[in-house]
């Protein structure tokens, strides 16, 4: 099973501010990555897919970039609305894993 | 538009046997690379997948719980169903359906709202 480690735990930002998530795969995905964003109470909602690319509606101050094992997830300029968990996905091995969650704060 | 609703039971006991039914809409479980999955996530912990069937009867189950799995298409009524039997507290979780095509995007873009489930005597 491939592992995937997300840094960090918790990251604290100002709105306005750049924020910078990571995760890594135990082993290679290629480029079968994705990222999502997750509020209480919430679906998940689909970011990234490809490691790179954007799902449909996402703004584009939302931007991904990684292959194999080293993946990151920037957001360029915080909005109050964007503070919530953000998950990586791997689908390129089954099972299928996630990784533990960034929980991005205010 | 791609719509996935989740339904049943929002208690069980320790040792029964869960059924889940995801009812979907927009797509067709019979179009080439088409499949319906399911996740849970406990309370505070991280995202797991359960779960896969695909348009064409292959089914994927997460190892850590396969012996308890079971997932069923009804394509004739845009429903996926989920078994899991010998119920336990730990598996107290909101559990979410979702849908891929692996012939195009191929990860996980739409989920159902998710239903609550709590294991307890």
């Amino acid at each position: 099973e491939i592992v995937m480690t997300q840094s960090p735990v918790t990251l604290s930002v100002s709105p306005g501010e750049r924020a910078t998530l990571s995760c890594r795969a135990s082993q290679s995905v290629g480029g079968s990555l994705a990222w999502y964003q997750h509020k209480p109470g919430q679906a998940p909602r689909f970011l990234i897919y490809g490691a790179s690319t954007r799902a449909t509606g996402v703004p584009a101050r939302f931007s991904g970039r990684g292959s194999g094992t080293e993946f990151t997830l920037t957001i360029s300029s915080l909005q109050s609305e964007d503070f919530a968990v953000y998950y990586c996905h791997q689908y390129n091995n089954w099972p299928y894993t996630f990784g533990q969650g960034t929980r991005l704060e205010i | 538009q791609i719509t996935l609703k989740e339904s049943g039971p929002t208690l069980v006991k320790p040792t029964q046997t869960l059924t889940l039914t995801c009812t979907f809409s927009g797509f067709s479980l019979s179009t080439s690379g088409v499949g319906v999955g399911w996740i849970r996530q406990p309370p505070g912990e991280a995202l797991e997948w359960l779960a896969l069937i695909y348009w064409d009867d292959d089914k994927r189950y997460s190892p850590s719980l396969r012996s308890r799995l079971t997932i069923t298409k009804d394509t004739s009524k845009n429903q996926v169903v989920l078994t899991m039997t010998n119920m336990d507290p730990v598996d107290t979780a909101t559990y979410f359906c979702v849908h891929k095509s692996m012939y195009s995007i191929a990860a996980f873009d739409y989920w159902g709202q998710g239903t609550l489930l709590t294991v307890s005597s």
